[in-house]
């Protein structure tokens, strides 16, 4: 069973303008969730997390918020580069379990 | 650097002839585990390892192996491949107790015929 979902396999933006993608999961057990960005021949690299009792974690143009009781997180990108142009998965841990989304493909298109 | 290295990064083989995957990190990281991606499935974590000589199943263990005898190796273990394992593999390592950040390697690419 998947238990962290991203709906939209792909988004395309304009450079300069916010990307927004979103996630979704179903165990309210979930106690940390991570944003990661994956280049094509690469391995996933660490974006930005946010803990459970936040609902709000920024990092200079990445900003993730959290709504636990629609159990739905986002990724705010601004401005979008295309640099940003990548899969990003959204994962979710609690205890030693990680589960992660099937990803989306953000193109920034200049 | 701090990295997390693999190999093969591409395998090709024949259903049945056992292989290994091999992933070291040079971080002294206590955590290492491995991922399978496939399209529309995402990241599935296979097996992790909390610290030397200590392993558990992750979501999707069935047809892999794995062993933790020394801090920075963790290699994947295919006793018989078979064609649904075809995939594309990571390992990550994370410093603590399944720490908030893993370090992932650049992926194996595994095709089983």
């Amino acid at each position: 069973d998947q238990q962290v979902k991203q709906n939209s396999p792909s988004l395309s933006v304009q450079e300069g303008r916010i990307s927004i993608l979103n996630c979704d999961y179903t165990n309210s057990m979930f106690d940390y969730f991570l944003w990661y960005k994956k280049y094509p021949a690469e391995g996933p690299t660490f974006l930005i997390s946010i803990s459970s009792i936040k609902d709000k974690n920024e990092d200079g143009r990445f900003t993730v918020f959290l709504n636990k009781s629609a159990k739905h997180l986002s990724l705010h990108i601004v401005p979008s580069q295309p640099g940003d142009s990548a899969v990003y998965f959204c994962a979710a841990r609690v205890n030693n379990d990680m589960r992660f989304g099937a990803g989306t493909r953000l193109t920034v298109k200049p | 650097e701090a990295q997390v290295t693999q190999n093969p990064r591409y395998l090709i083989t024949v259903t049945g002839k056992k292989l290994t995957v091999t992933c070291s990190q040079n971080m002294n990281h206590e955590y290492m585990s491995w991922y399978r991606q496939d399209p529309g499935l995402g990241l599935r974590q296979i097996y992790y390892s909390m610290n030397v000589e200590v392993t558990d199943k992750g979501d999707v263990p069935e047809g892999y192996k794995v062993s933790r005898k020394e801090k920075r190796n963790f290699p994947l273990i295919l006793e018989s491949p078979s064609p649904n394992q075809t995939s594309l593999y990571f390992c990550a390592s994370s410093g603590t107790l399944m720490g908030n950040e893993q370090f992932f390697g650049p992926g194996t690419r595994l095709t089983v015929l």
